[in-house]
């Protein structure tokens, strides 16, 4: 069982970035998935989670209309197009299994190591 | 959304001895939606906790969680050195996932 962030890099603010995850070693479409971040030095923020058919999705109130999450099972992967990037979106960003199919809602069972994500002028 | 208030902040303890981390939430959290988990330095969190007190797959048994309503606790009866770590809790079971701010336990 594995998740396998990338696409993390250095950004201007305002600027864009798409993060994906790939997974492996189980399957894909029976979980919901999330991104979770981590500030510099800072705790864990939940950011976003989707169902497994990617019906039902949730933010955290700071990326609203930022950030957009979504998932294709035929390609096990799932992402998050962030755009209007801002200097506190700087973080360490894990791709996160939920135990359940039918949506976010739960604990996360299994974490990827994480892509990091430098917003900066 | 259920605020999430870990303490101590620190926890200087020795080997061997026990250690008590407290988990408050901002309301009742239904049906003991409350996960533990324990990061290292430059690792992943790696779930330790669900339902408020049921061990993840693999977790040793010295490590134990209990309450309900708004007070959680995580107890590790007697601390390994590989439990010296930053734990954090988490509410689930509503559209907005929120973690605690993150007790830091370290070696004395």
């Amino acid at each position: 069982v594995q998740l396998v962030e990338s696409g993390g890099g250095v950004v201007r603010p305002g600027g864009s970035l798409r993060l994906s995850c790939a997974a492996s070693g189980f399957t894909f479409d029976d979980h919901g998935m999330s991104w979770v971040r981590q500030a510099p030095g800072k705790g864990l923020e939940w950011v976003s989670g989707i169902n497994w058919q990617g019906g039902s999705t949730g933010y955290v109130d700071s990326v609203k209309g930022r950030f957009t999450i979504s998932r294709d099972n035929a390609r096990n992967s799932l992402y998050l197009q962030m755009n209007s990037l801002r200097a506190e979106d700087t973080a360490l960003y894990f791709c996160t299994r939920h135990p359940y199919a039918n949506g976010y809602y739960y604990y996360m069972d299994v974490w990827g190591k994480g892509t990091t994500v430098t917003v900066s002028s | 959304e259920i605020v999430l208030t870990q303490s101590p902040g620190t926890l200087s303890l020795s080997p061997g001895e026990r250690a008590t981390l407290s988990c408050r939430a901002s309301q009742s959290v239904s049906t003991s939606y409350l996960a533990w988990y324990q990061q290292k330095p430059g690792q992943a969190p790696r779930l330790l906790i669900y339902g408020a007190s049921n061990r993840a797959t693999a977790i040793p048994d010295r490590f134990s969680g209990g309450g309900s309503g708004t007070d959680f606790t995580l107890t590790i009866s007697r601390l390994e050195p590989e439990d010296f770590a930053v734990y954090y809790c988490q509410h689930y079971g509503s559209s907005v996932l929120t973690f605690g701010g993150g007790t830091k336990v370290e070696i004395k």
